[in-house]
């Protein structure tokens, strides 16, 4: 049994350049959700899939933050014109339709913007 | 807006030497209280549900209890593998809209020294 995969593991980029990351949910899982996590703080909720619907985005998701789930399988956050305050660990997590409604998640991309 | 709070913020026991950890929270309707284990570096590993007041958990060393208000993780005889970040966080089940994504606390570090 796979678990959530993400792709990078590590992504190191200058400030103003565009990034993508990759997530890979375990495979019956339908509910797709992207937080993002600083040092020293718990995950915080940027937005959910449902399937290919993208159901809800955080305030804290700008307008340089982008993220589909083409075809209700893998999905992609993109962060575009990065900034230094864009450094974090991207979390992606899934979880069945219907209850139990655990999210489980992956290994996490850890972002440095330089 | 749905608030969790942990204490302590770091924990230092000595192998065998029982304790808590607290998760306060305040939520419109609890659709489930989750408790989450992280090592450094990785994402969160799931560990408990629980979803209404007077329901225990139990795995291992480790036992979640949930009231109206909060929730302890007891462990019991701790080891130096127990070292982790514990995450509490809530799911509420709002009206209307995505209900699912989870409010997570800032975690109890806890270190089990041999």
């Amino acid at each position: 049994d796979t678990g959530v995969s993400q792709d990078p593991r590590h992504k190191i980029t200058k400030r103003g350049q565009n990034v993508t990351f990759r997530c890979d949910p375990i495979s019956e899982h339908n509910r797709l959700y992207w937080y993002r996590q600083t040092l020293g703080q718990g995950p915080e909720f940027l937005t959910y899939f449902q399937n290919e619907a993208q159901l809800e985005k955080s305030r804290l998701l700008s307008d340089r933050f982008s993220a589909e789930r083409p075809k209700g399988s893998f999905s992609t956050l993109e962060i575009q014109r990065t900034e230094q305050g864009d450094s974090a660990m991207y979390l992606c997590a899934s979880s069945h339709r219907q209850g139990p409604y655990e999210q489980y998640f992956g290994p996490g991309t850890r972002l440095t913007v330089t | 807006e749905d608030q969790v709070t942990q204490s302590p913020e770091a924990l230092r026991l000595q192998e065998g030497e029982s304790s808590s950890l607290n998760c306060s929270y305040t939520v419109s309707g609890l659709r489930g209280l989750f408790w989450y284990r992280q090592d450094p570096g990785k994402g969160p590993e799931f560990l408990f549900t629980l979803y209404s007041a007077g329901e225990e958990k139990e795995k291992e060393r480790l036992k979640a209890t949930l009231t109206k208000k909060e929730s302890f993780l007891h462990i019991t005889a701790p080891k130096p593998e127990d070292s982790a970040t514990y995450l509490c966080a809530v799911q509420a089940s709002n009206s209307g809209g995505s209900n699912y994504k989870l409010t997570f606390g800032k975690g109890t570090l806890l270190t089990v020294n041999p």
